[in-house]
């Protein structure tokens, strides 16, 4: 069946930098733009970027261009979102969701499969 | 971007129907059909309810519909169940080729 895996939580410094993982199976990796999406404690939902698999093209949430990369590798259909110069506001949980239609479309539109969601935790 | 706008809390009584509104503006909701619901639970991750306005997924119940006028989204739930009470989002696909949510619309069943 489809899923999503991702890595484990996480506990980091302020000021450091961390890399969640999300692995992708089930279907054919490259043709589903994969979406990063966080949420704070107590807190809504916060979109933070996306990628095409396939071209590895990527767009981001304004507030964090500069310090969110994603990146893919193909021969592990693996996705990962990395973040730099982590705050007290970047502690969340982040999820890594799949979109609900197929490359190429004319715009991605919503998250349909999610996986289990990664807590980053940001601690002196 | 700002998130989209919706009510803190709605609450409703079994069997009763219940809407959510989500507001934007013309550059989000008002300017395309990617409007998207999602039900989260405590703890759990989100479930997608309704895609572009209306569309329910496979396997979604019929009692979830979806609508949309001007820069205004609504979700409304019909039938209310024990089952339903949880946090509802919306989401809008944006000009920006970015997404943003709503701000989220807790829902409980009396």
């Amino acid at each position: 069946q489809v899923q999503l895996v991702q890595s484990g939580a996480e506990v980091k410094q302020p000021g450091a930098s961390v890399k969640v993982s999300c692995k992708a199976s089930g279907y054919t990796f490259t043709t589903y733009y994969i979406h990063w999406v966080r949420q704070a404690p107590g807190q809504g939902l916060e979109w933070v970027g996306i990628i095409n698999p396939g071209a590895g093209t990527t767009f981001y949430a304004q507030k964090l261009q500069g310090r969110v990369t994603m990146t893919r590798d193909t021969s592990t259909t693996t996705v990962y979102m990395e973040l730099t110069g982590l705050n007290s506001e970047d502690a969340a949980v982040y999820y890594c969701a799949r979109d609900l239609r197929r490359i190429p479309a004319p715009a991605p539109g919503a998250f349909d499969i999610w996986g289990q969601g990664t807590r980053v935790t940001v601690s002196s | 971007q700002s998130a989209l706008t919706q009510p803190a809390s709605v609450s409703g009584s079994p069997g009763q129907s219940i809407t959510i509104s989500c507001t934007g503006t013309s550059s989000d909701i008002g300017g395309y059909n990617y409007v998207s619901w999602y039900q989260q639970h405590p703890g759990k991750a989100p479930k997608l309810l309704i895609s572009d306005v209306s569309s329910r997924p496979s396997g979604v119940s019929d009692r979830f519909s979806g609508s949309k006028s001007g820069n205004t989204a609504s979700l409304t739930i019909s039938g209310l169940q024990a089952e339903d009470e949880a946090c509802y989002y919306c989401s809008s696909y944006t000009n920006r080729i970015t997404f943003v949510f709503g701000t989220g619309t807790e829902v409980t069943v009396l």
